[in-house]
C-alpha cells in the first residue's frame, strides 16, 4: 500500500516563483490536510478538505491555495513564493488517525 | 479554541532511563488525544491515541500515556528508553469534528 504520496521531496524556489505540491492517497479517505512544520513551531494546519469538493482554511492559510481535485488528490499551490514559506510541508489523510506523506522540504531564496 | 502545550522542547536521556513527556491541553469539552512521533528524516506516525474508556493507553514500542481529565493532561511515558527512541514527539488533540491541533513538539535525544 502506498498510503499518502507527496511530490516533490525537495524544491528550491526564488522569491516570486510559483509551484504546486502534489498529494495523493489511496485509502479512500474523505479528509485530507496540508501542514507546515517549522522548528519550534510544531505542525500548523494550512488548509484542509473534509470531503471531495470542499476546502477550508486552517491556522496559516495566507499565501497558499488548495485544490481537492478528486477524492484521492489534494494539491497545495504557492502563487508567489516568499522566504517565509521556507518550511517542510506534509500532506495527510484521515482514517481514524492521520496518515502522513513523507514531506516536501521547500526553500525559498 | 483548543490549544496544546508541551512543557519541554528538548529532553536528553541516557539509555535505560525512564521517560515522561508532559502534555497539557485547554478545551472545555470532550477531546480526543494523540501522541505522534517523528524519527529523524521520516514523517509523523501515530504512537497512541485516547478516545474514551481506560485513561491509561498503551501504544507501540512500549509507550503509554495517561489521560488525567482533572489536570487536562496526557503525559507520555516509557519505563526504559532506547537509543532508537531518539525522535521528536508531538501531542495533539481534537474535539468532535474539529481538526487536529498539535503541540510544538519535544525533541528527545537518547545517548547510548
Amino acid at each position: 500500500n502506498a498510503g499518502v504520496t507527496q511530490t516533490p521531496k525537495f524544491q528550491v524556489l526564488k522569491t516570486g516563483q510559483s509551484m504546486t505540491l502534489q498529494c495523493a492517497q489511496d485509502m479512500n479517505h474523505n479528509s485530507m490536510y496540508w501542514y507546515r512544520q517549522d522548528p519550534g513551531m510544531g505542525l500548523r494546519l494550512i488548509y484542509y478538505s473534509a470531503s471531495e469538493g470542499t476546502t477550508d482554511k486552517g491556522e496559516v492559510p495566507n499565501g497558499y491555495n488548495v485544490s481537492r481535485l478528486n477524492k484521492r488528490e489534494f494539491s497545495l499551490r504557492l502563487e508567489s513564493a516568499a522566504p517565509s514559506q521556507t518550511s517542510v510541508y506534509f500532506c495527510a489523510s484521515e482514517g481514524g488517525k492521520l496518515f502522513f506523506g513523507s514531506g516536501t522540504q521547500l526553500s525559498v531564496l | 479554541a483548543q490549544s496544546v502545550s508541551q512543557h519541554n522542547h528538548h529532553v536528553i536521556l541516557s539509555e535505560a532511563a525512564s521517560l515522561e513527556l508532559g502534555c497539557n491541553y485547554s478545551y472545555g469539552g470532550t477531546v480526543n488525544l494523540f501522541w505522534y512521533v517523528q524519527y529523524p528524516g521520516q514523517h509523523l506516525q501515530l504512537l497512541l491515541k485516547y478516545f474514551s474508556g481506560d485513561p491509561l493507553v498503551k501504544g507501540i514500542k512500549g509507550f503509554e500515556a495517561e489521560f488525567i481529565k482533572s489536570k487536562f493532561s496526557f503525559n507520555l511515558r516509557k519505563p526504559s528508553v532506547q537509543w532508537s527512541d531518539t525522535a521528536e514527539y508531538f501531542c495533539a488533540i481534537n474535539s468532535g469534528y474539529s481538526t487536529l491541533t498539535f503541540g510544538k513538539g519535544t525533541m528527545l535525544l537518547v545517548s547510548p
